[in-house]
């Protein structure tokens, strides 16, 4: 099984739609857990960081199942500005800063 | 701005040659990692420093791969006898601060490479 597991789609869904993303990983010590964005040809960038009784930003909601061991990503009211890869994130637990990434999930809104 | 300039953004190269790579938090941070991205894939650990000393390598990093901080300010990644297999962007990430902020990393644009 790999360590951090994601759908790597391709998601297509038209503007205003909600679209969720799943994740599971391995580690079953691992404490804190993160959702990066990266655009095309460009870094990745902190979306969220995932808490134990799960977090909303905006139109973004981020949730942990430690029994499942998975995380999931929900966007309301898609914009097309939202068109990226999401990429699951979950810290190695030995180091700080050593994180072990998802293969990424890709989204496209369209008009 | 991210806070990490990397250098160069591009490089293309035969395959047999070294390339090298820098980055440059532009503030003092003690952490300083770097990650490879090939296509389709996320980012997979490299190395990192805290201040000059490089507290941990990946497997991934093969005797080809050397990474210093020689002055606990910017990083140099270098890889000797490029092979195709390198082509990937080489990302250069520092840590955010305090307890909460350790494992939030944030990236510079990246170098990518091409071994042709």
């Amino acid at each position: 099984r790999k360590e951090v597991e994601q759908d790597p789609g391709p998601f297509n869904v038209p503007e205003g739609a909600t679209v969720a993303f799943n994740c599971t990983y391995s580690n079953s010590a691992s404490q804190s857990f993160f959702w990066y964005r990266q655009d095309c040809r460009k870094e990745p960038k902190l979306l969220m960081s995932v808490y134990s009784s799960g977090n909303e930003d905006g139109r973004f909601t981020a949730q942990l199942n430690r029994a499942s061991q998975y995380i999931s990503l929900l966007i309301r009211d898609s914009k097309l500005s939202d068109s990226a890869t999401y990429l699951c994130v979950v810290p190695d637990g030995t180091s700080y800063g050593k994180l072990t990434f998802g293969q990424g999930t890709i989204l496209t809104v369209h008009p | 701005d991210t806070g990490v300039s990397q250098d160069p953004r591009h490089k293309i190269t035969k395959r047999g040659q070294n390339v090298t790579f820098r980055c440059d938090p532009i503030s003092e941070h003690n952490r300083l990692y770097w990650y490879r991205q090939t296509l389709g894939q996320g980012p997979e650990f490299l190395t990192y420093f805290q201040n000059e000393a490089q507290l941990e390598k990946s497997r991934l990093l093969s005797d080809r791969f050397s990474a210093e901080r020689p002055k606990g300010s910017f990083s140099t990644l270098e890889i000797q006898r490029t092979e195709q297999g390198d082509s990937a962007m080489y990302l250069c990430a520092r840590a955010g601060t305090g307890r909460t902020g350790a494992n939030v990393l944030t990236f510079g644009a990246g170098s990518r490479l091409t071994v042709l």
